[in-house]
């Protein structure tokens, strides 16, 4: 099946700092990856959808200059959270969707990022 | 504005008994519905789609679009079942694709 692979699994970061978190199809071509925010016991929070080649689209709410994402291939999207907060620590996933084919999306293994 | 409601935080239903986990959707264009699941330690994967009208580790799902609901149901529960459940919507707003789930249900099966 379908793999995505996010990297890293976990990661901790001093306050001001920036983390860029990556997320791979390792098997099929993506052209939509979507990346999300669960907080504890909560549901998955879509901050943005990429589109192979072009800019992201983020959700109402989201700060596009914190959470930079960045879809230059088909297999890789990175986001990248800048001057990072501890009121970004949080688990971050991300998915993606084949070119063609079925339209599900496959998740990742997620990120949890703490800020310290 | 475009939403996936999902009322049962938590259920907990005894093997063998019939499982229904409740979603309901609001969107007004032709809506795209599936369910994923989260076993202990995993990642979520999907379940089913509706467009596919199939039958998955004995769970079924049916688009209602008078009722605007898409409830997973299996008719006998088995412990293998117990996992977090979500519901997901995708769409199309102004040309940009979405994918958005609800809260979750955590499914319980009592032994």
């Amino acid at each position: 099946g379908a793999v995505v692979s996010q990297h890293p699994s976990r990661v901790i970061c001093k306050s001001g700092t920036s983390v860029k978190i990556e997320c791979r199809s390792l098997d099929f071509q993506a052209t939509t990856m979507f990346w999300y925010r669960q907080f504890p016991k909560q549901s998955l929070m879509l901050m943005a959808t990429s589109n192979e080649g072009s800019k992201a689209t983020y959700e109402q709410g989201v700060e596009k200059d914190k959470f930079l994402i960045n879809h230059a291939s088909l297999t890789l999207s990175t986001l990248t959270v800048t001057s990072a907060h501890p009121e970004d620590s949080s688990f971050y996933i991300c998915s993606a969707r084949a070119r063609t084919g079925p339209t599900e999306a496959f998740f990742g293994q997620g990120t949890r990022l703490t800020v310290v | 504005a475009q939403r996936v409601t999902q009322p049962e935080k938590l259920l907990s239903v005894f093997k063998g008994a019939p499982v229904e986990l409740k979603c309901n959707y609001s969107y007004s264009g032709s809506p795209e519905l599936f369910w994923y699941v989260q076993y202990s330690r995993q990642r979520l994967q999907l379940l089913l789609r509706h467009i596919s009208r199939e039958s998955i580790k004995g769970f079924t799902a049916d688009l209602n679009k008078g009722e605007t609901s898409f409830h997973l149901k299996k008719p006998f529960a088995q412990e293998e079942d117990s996992a977090m459940y979500y519901c997901a919507l995708r769409f199309f707003n102004f040309g940009n694709e979405k994918l958005t789930f609800g809260t979750g249900t955590r499914l319980t099966i009592i032994p």
